[in-house]
């Protein structure tokens, strides 16, 4: 079983949609976890940390189920520029620093 | 957040050869690592860089492939040794900032080198 595990997509999306994104990790241990985004042939860029409580920066909200050990990332009024690949990340040794990313979900949004 | 460059950005080099990748941060940072990705896939852990003393590499990876150094707080090298084709992928060097504890911290990731091995 893959420790971080995402649905591949793609994802196409109008201009203005609300999309979601599912990702589940293997790991109890486990106490980080990022959303990454990737455009292509381009670095992931962090995106945003996702806390137990929830949590929300302008248009994207993350959130966490560790009972599940599920992870979620909501965007809403998606823009154009949004198009990118989304890594779901948890970070996986003893020192909790080295991470696990997923495969990545695709988004594409059109005009 | 850091400002990361790696050298060179992209190479093309014979089986057999060996390459080394370098890694710069504009700041002194405790966590150093290195990933690859290869062609449609995501990021594998290769190692941690450990300043002073010898990389921790990840199940599949051994120092004799891919030596590490790491001299000090803001620069590492990884060498792709002996290459063949299967290693032409993204390597990519990444800090990480630890603000209280694996609960508060970010990983930054430097623009990648594409290698291909022919």
């Amino acid at each position: 079983r893959k420790e971080v595990e995402q649905d591949p997509g793609p994802f196409n999306v109008p201009e203005g949609a609300t999309v979601a994104f599912n990702c589940t990790y293997s790991n109890s241990a486990s106490q980080s976890f990022f959303w990454y985004r990737q455009d292509c042939r381009k670095e992931p860029k962090l995106l945003m940390s996702v806390y137990s409580s929830g949590n929300e920066d302008g248009r994207f909200t993350a959130q966490l189920n560790r009972a599940s050990q599920y992870i979620s990332l909501l965007i809403r009024d998606s823009k154009l520029s949004d198009s990118a690949t989304y890594l779901c990340v948890v970070n996986g040794d003893n020192s909790g620093y080295a991470l696990n990313f997923g495969k990545g979900t695709s988004l594409l949004v059109t005009p | 957040s850091a400002v990361i460059s790696q050298k060179p950005s992209r190479d093309i080099c014979q089986r057999g050869t060996s390459l080394t990748i370098q890694c710069q941060v504009d700041s002194q940072v405790t966590m150093m690592f290195w990933y690859r990705q290869q062609p449609g896939q995501s990021l594998t852990l290769i190692a941690t860089a450990n300043q002073g003393s010898e990389a921790t590499y990840e199940s599949g990876f051994v120092i004799d492939k891919f030596p590490i150094s790491r001299p000090n707080l803001t620069f590492s090298t990884l060498t792709v040794s002996n290459m063949s084709p299967e290693d032409s992928s993204i390597y990519l060097c990444s800090v990480g900032q630890a603000y209280g504890g694996p609960t508060s911290y970010e990983q930054y990731f430097g623009p990648g080198t594409r290698l291909t091995v022919t």
